[in-house]
């Protein structure tokens, strides 16, 4: 199967810093990624879709200011969480698509970001 | 718009009992659907998978089959394992490149 991969899957930050989060599709390209946010015991809530060589697509809701997406290669979206803030403590996982057309995402394994 | 409806948690079960956890969706295409696991502090991984109607997915002891008539697509396993303790995701994927859709999870807890 397709791997994909985050990193760092942990990170501790200062209030007011910005956090980099990086999706990585190991063994194959992906135009496009996806971006969720999960908040303890609850589903998964999509933030954003990344597309390759243009503006991420955000969710209502969602502030683009503040979640700074850059889908810098066909094997690479980053996520940017600016002036994070405590309320920003969230399990951040990413998901690509492998090839146009093939429904199944592959999951990164997720980064666990805590804002103190 | 899709939607996935599954059965809320949390289910608790003893060892190598019958797991029985629903999941019905609405969807204007012909959906893939899917059941992904999330064990404890992890991301997620695809369970098992089925792609049309009629389809039975199965992995790891689990099984789910695609009904298009009851639009369900609930995942049962006869003989559950501590290991097994997760929490469980019914999924849906309308076509290529769009976001899934996700139910609430269940989450299984599994008791020796």
């Amino acid at each position: 199967g397709a791997v994909v991969s985050q990193h760092p899957s942990r990170v501790i930050c200062k209030s007011g810093t910005s956090v980099k989060i990086e999706c990585r599709s190991l063994d194959f390209q992906a135009t496009t990624m996806f971006w969720y946010r999960q908040f303890p015991k609850q589903s998964l809530m999509l933030m954003a879709t990344s597309n390759e060589g243009s503006k991420a697509t955000y969710e209502q809701g969602v502030e683009k200011d503040k979640f700074l997406i850059n889908h810098a290669s066909l094997t690479l979206s980053t996520l940017t969480v600016t002036s994070a803030h405590p309320e920003d403590s969230s399990f951040y996982i990413c998901s690509a698509p492998k090839g146009r057309g093939y429904n199944e995402q592959f999951f990164g394994p997720g980064t666990r970001l805590t804002v103190l | 718009g899709d939607s996935v409806t599954q059965m809320e948690g949390p289910v608790t079960l003893s060892e190598e009992a019958f797991l029985t956890i629903n999941c019905t969706y609405t969807a204007t295409g012909y959906p893939s659907l899917f059941w992904y696991v999330q064990y404890p502090g992890e991301g997620l991984q695809l369970l098992l998978k089925a792609t049309k109607a009629d389809d039975k997915g199965s992995n790891k002891g689990f099984e789910a089959t695609y009904r298009k008539e009851t639009t369900s697509f609930h995942l049962e396993k006869g003989s559950v394992q501590v290991s097994d303790s997760a929490v469980y995701f019914c999924v849906l994927a309308d076509s290529g490149n769009t976001p899934l859709v996700f139910g609430k999870g269940t989450r299984l807890s599994v008791i020796a």
